[in-house]
This record gives C-alpha cells, structure tokens and sequence, in this order.
C-alpha cells in the first residue's frame, strides 16, 4: 500500500471548517484513499473513501486531486466532539489490512 | 452499523500472568478479524491476522507464542497475552471487515497495564 504523509496537528475554531490534508504521491491506480479518526482512547472509526472523484457522505467531503497524488478532508461545521487523530490511508479495494500512519491530531478549539 | 466489540475495555494483571481479550462481531460474521497495538502517543500497529478455523498470520516481529490467537467461531476471536511484562502494557484494538463493505469496524479497543 502507498504511504501517507499528514500534518501532525491542526487546530480549527468549532463551528468552521476543517480542512485535513493527505500526501500519497505514489498512489497506484487501484488503490483507494480511506480516511479513519480515532477519538482518544477508542477505536477507530470509519469517515469516508474515495478513488478519484470527490465524495460526500454525513460525516465529511472528500476531495481528490485530479493527478490523485493528494486528497483533502472536510468536516464542514466542526464541533468539540471532532477532536481526534485523523488518519488517511491509501489501499487496494478488497485488502483489508490497514496500515496507519501517523495522522494529524485535530484540535477543535472553543 | 456493524459492531465490533471487544471484553474487557481494561485490564490490570501482574507480571508472569496470562491475559485474555475478546473480540466478538454482533451482528455479522467475520471469518477475518485484525488485531492491532497501540502504545501511548504512537499510530496503531498490525499484529496479526486472524483467520477463522485456521492459524493466525503475524506480522513480522510479533511473537506468535507470546500472543495467542484463536479465532474458533465466525463471531469471535481471542488474543491471549501470555506471561505478560510491563513492556506488553498497551492499547490493544480489533477490527473486522463486513463482508463486501469497503470499510473495516473496530472494537473499543483494550488497554492492557501489567504492573
């Protein structure tokens, strides 16, 4: 699987948008992007995944560059309870190992 | 969603014991099921590869008689850390597929301290 590269932190204001980056500029045509956050001291917990086009669900935005060598995560209105460390994995659709970087501590700040 | 759970959430033992954590699937069956470890401040790391009615995969590095994998029923999967030392203190997470979903379901995750 392609490596990952992330900011270690970021603070973002609750109620504005949080935007994550992800490096993976050695991404092979099959392999997906997944994203995962981890709120502190539990498990992690599936966001969202994408392979070239830009993806939505209830939780964030997922934006894929054109080249697909990096991808951005949005949470739209982040609140407190975003506060986590987000993880952006690249894997093949079907592999279901995942191997974790060292993600991007979020910190929403009052 | 599916749901992972994992017993117990947290667990004290003394050093030279056995430990045994449970990793059931709720609602689904896993014939597959991953155990990770989690030292404080550090990304989860793999440690082994459970399959269903047959021998566990480890990565390279985890010692398979040292970590006991069992995974004897769709619904469960055991890890069971023998003769445990402080060094083995840890954040120890299962996770699980769901059939043809794209992603994996984790358990609450253990945290393990030998004292």
């Amino acid at each position: 699987d392609a490596k990952t590269t992330q900011p270690p932190s970021m603070d973002c204001a609750e109620g504005r948008a949080a935007n994550l980056p992800c490096n993976h500029s050695t991404i092979s045509g099959n392999e997906y992007v997944y994203w995962y956050r981890q709120i502190h001291s539990q498990g992690p917990q599936y966001i969202i995944h994408g392979l070239k086009n830009n993806e939505t669900n209830e939780m964030a935005s997922l934006i894929i560059t054109e080249d697909r060598k990096s991808s951005t995560l949005i949470l739209p209105h982040a609140t407190l309870r975003d506060t986590a460390v987000y993880y952006c994995i690249v894997r093949v659709k079907g592999n279901e190992k995942l191997t974790f970087g060292t993600g991007t501590r979020l910190t929403i700040i009052p | 969603g599916a749901v992972v759970s994992q017993h117990p959430s947290w667990v004290i033992c003394k050093s030279g014991t056995s430990v045994k954590i449970e990793c059931r699937s709720l609602d689904f069956q896993a014939t597959t099921m991953f155990w990770y470890r989690q030292f404080p401040k550090q990304s989860l790391m793999l440690m082994a590869t459970s399959n269903e009615g047959s021998k566990a995969t480890y990565e390279q590095g985890v010692e398979k008689d040292k970590f006991l994998i069992n995974h004897a029923s769709l619904t469960l999967s055991t890890l069971t850390v023998t003769s445990a030392h402080p060094e083995d203190s840890s954040f120890y997470i299962c996770s699980a597929p769901v059939g043809t979903a794209t992603e994996a379901f984790f358990g609450q995750g253990t945290r393990l301290t030998v004292v």
